[in-house]
């Protein structure tokens, strides 16, 4: 797990606050991903970046807004959430090359949210 | 559109014995398989995936999966499971039109399956 690196592993946080989520990957990778896991519900893909540009918004509520600054990095930013959210968010990253070589996805270890 | 199921939420084995982790798909054209485990508390590890090839993967952990075209399956297996295997289990298929379509790597996932070795 030192390859992708989440921090916080732990955030309550209340419906009016405002918080962000970091996410670093230390694999050389050059695509990044935000995952929504909930007890019971499959994993939920939120947001896919291939080398800083965002390529994927899975109909994702706009109180979830993540952030890209390079290839290194991934933030989720959030603001008046919803206790429905509570879950945990996963990052993960990947070596994407041209000619559509496929490569398995790596992950961090995980945000445990909680909003109250 | 591409799916992915595990029919069981939860395997029971008792350990030194093998086991089965079920998964089959639905996709248009070859498939891009997968398989994660995940440890209470802890992101997603990778263990094995199937591309082209050899049907039978071997991967982490002395997991192997089976790719069965005709059955449309890629189920885990392990000739003998240890209590440290307990832990939850994912199957996933890449979203192949993406992949040549140039916009995005998706991952769909199974809904997972708990497997518990007891000692």
């Amino acid at each position: 797990e030192t390859g992708v690196t989440q921090t916080p592993r732990h955030l309550v946080m209340g419906m009016t606050n405002k918080k962000s989520l970091k996410c670093e990957q230390h694999l050389g990778h050059n695509a990044m991903y935000w995952y929504k896991q909930s007890a019971k519900k499959p994993l939920e893909l939120m947001f896919v970046y291939n080398f800083k540009e965002q390529t994927e918004n899975n109909s994702v509520p706009s109180r979830f807004s993540p952030e890209c600054p390079n290839s290194s990095h991934l933030f989720l930013h959030l603001h008046t959430l919803q206790p429905e959210d509570s879950a945990l968010y996963l990052c993960a990253s990947s070596l994407r090359i041209s000619g559509g070589a496929d490569y398995e996805q790596y992950f961090g270890p995980g945000t445990r949210l909680t909003v109250t | 559109a591409q799916s992915v199921a595990q029919p069981e939420d939860q395997v029971n084995v008792a350990e030194g014995n093998p086991l089965t982790v079920k998964c089959t798909y639905s996709v248009s054209g070859n498939p891009y398989l997968f398989w994660y485990v995940q440890y209470p508390n802890r992101g997603l590890q990778f263990l094995l995936k199937y591309i082209t090839g050899d049907n039978l993967v071997k991967g982490s952990y002395g997991f192997e999966a089976e790719f069965n075209k005709s059955q449309t399956s890629f189920h885990l297996k392990k000739p003998s499971a240890l209590v440290s295997d307990s832990a939850l289990y994912f199957c996933a298929v890449r979203d192949i039109g993406s992949i040549y379509g140039g916009a995005t790597n998706k991952l769909i996932f199974g809904t997972g399956t708990l497997l518990a070795v007891q000692p």
